[in-house]
């Protein structure tokens, strides 16, 4: 069975300053994806980054990049120059190519000080 | 681009109706859909797989006869929640595949329903 793991349930951070929220998963499969969503309070579902397992270089979008680790199985992603407006929970989400089935992490809430 | 949306973003209704809930991708065509139900604090819990033409594939747990699917169109499925309980209310929140974005789910804002 697949898990994704997301062992910090809260974060915070001082605006302007940088943050890592930790996700690991557990997988047999060689070919798959790996996701970051943010969910403000709105509750709407926003794609973070994406990052497709048979690329080594780490995704980057803005402000986010990863840090995928294929061999320890983990997938952080980290916030530079932090916002007010990147608070939010963050989930952490696989799925292998052979299907289209998310597996979510717990989440991780993310709080952020001025 | 990738937007889905979805309809009502809130509804109230009296215990022992039926409710529809409307998600749609807006920009892209949408073979597979799924419909997630969120509990406060908490991460989402997988309903169900909508296909485009075919029966709904439900989760272990997931009452098929009280949460009808119907994905009638590429870019529409529709919730019918039958005969809804106050135990039914909850967040209900659908996705779309986009398969030209490396099969990445989009979401729907989300739909509160809560019953009476």
């Amino acid at each position: 069975a697949q898990t994704v793991t997301q062992s910090q349930p809260e974060m915070s951070v001082q605006e302007a300053e940088t943050v890592t929220l930790s996700c690991t998963y557990d997988t047999s499969e060689s070919d798959y994806y790996l996701f970051w969503y943010k969910q403000p309070p709105s509750r709407q579902m926003i794609l973070v980054i994406r990052q497709e397992a048979y690329k080594q270089q780490n995704a980057t979008e803005n402000r986010f990049s990863v840090n995928f680790q294929k061999a320890a199985k983990s997938f952080s992603l980290k916030i530079s120059d932090s916002q007010l407006g990147d608070a939010a929970m963050y989930f952490c989400a696989f799925h292998a190519y052979n299907t289209d089935k998310l597996i979510f992490g717990t989440g991780t809430r993310l709080q952020v000080f001025p | 681009g990738a937007v889905v949306s979805q309809h009502p973003s809130w509804v109230i209704c009296k215990s022992g109706t039926s409710v529809k809930i409307e998600c749609r991708s807006l920009d892209f065509q949408a073979t597979t859909m799924f419909w997630y139900r969120q509990f406060p604090k908490q991460s989402l819990m997988l309903m169900a797989t909508s296909n485009e033409g075919s029966k709904a594939t439900y989760e272990q747990g997931v009452e098929k006869d009280k949460f009808l699917i119907n994905h009638a169109s590429l870019t529409l499925s529709t919730l019918t929640v039958t005969s809804a309980h106050p135990e039914d209310s909850s967040f209900y929140i659908c996705s779309a595949i986009d398969r030209g974005r490396a099969d990445t789910q989009y979401f729907g804002p989300g739909t509160r329903l809560t019953v009476l």
